[in-house]
């Protein structure tokens, strides 16, 4: 079964570092979400792309977050610089039609 | 902004024992899907229901979506160790990306 990736599983970084995460959707998916998971916490959305157009992202946070996917493929989300706060499971999901399928995520520390 | 309530927040039962989370947007919903999440896994897609009233079973676990379309629950009848894990709901408004609710964590004794 198709799934999403995401690399890299885990990250450590210390604050004021920059970090990139990356996810490449299930083939053929034009719908790419990148979702900000707080421990006990229900997922929060970041930024949705369609195909390579963002749909929304008025819950990022621009000055330091940036998420692009150049050819409405791949997708890359930057956090640059960390901070403590920041430290979560940063989940990448696509999708063809409503049901979303998740990427096993990237834990990220920041120190 | 969209509000989705769920609670529990977690429930520990003994294994045979059933159990219900309730999930409450705080405006009227197109769908609402439910998601579960294994420990120290990612959400899993479940079920998703689209229609007033509308209930849903899956062996053991039956879904329910309310009559004002603003309200769901999920039930699961005689819980296995399987069962483990955090069952999340997600509105969709038709207008933007699911959002989630906060989750309710299920602990199964054997």
């Amino acid at each position: 079964e198709a799934e999403v990736a995401q690399s890299p599983r885990y990250k450590i970084t210390e604050k004021s570092q920059a970090v990139a995460f990356w996810c490449d959707p299930i083939s053929g998916h034009a719908t790419l979400y990148w979702y900000r998971q707080i421990l006990g916490q229900g997922p929060e959305l970041l930024v949705q792309f369609q195909d390579e157009s963002v749909v929304d992202d008025s819950q990022l946070p621009k000055d330091r977050f940036s998420a692009e996917r150049l050819k409405g493929v791949d997708s890359t989300l930057k956090i640059q610089p960390a901070e403590l706060g920041d430290s979560a499971m940063y989940l990448c999901a696509s999708s063809s039609s409503e049901k979303l399928f998740f990427g096993s995520g990237t834990q990220l520390s920041v120190l | 902004g969209q509000q989705v309530m769920q609670i529990p927040q977690y429930q520990h039962v003994q294994e045979g024992e059933d159990f219900t989370t309730y999930c409450n947007s705080s405006t009227t919903l197109s769908n609402i899907q439910w998601y579960k999440q294994r420990p120290g896994g990612h959400p899993v897609f479940l079920i998703q229901l689209v229609k007033s009233g509308e209930v849903k079973k899956q062996k053991r676990l039956t879904f329910q979506f309310g009559e004002a379309k603003k309200n769901s629950s999920l039930h699961i009848t005689a819980t296995q160790t399987t069962d483990v894990g955090t069952y999340f709901c997600a509105a969709d408004t038709g207008r933007r990306a699911l959002t989630f609710g906060s989750g309710t964590r299920l602990q199964v004794q054997p």
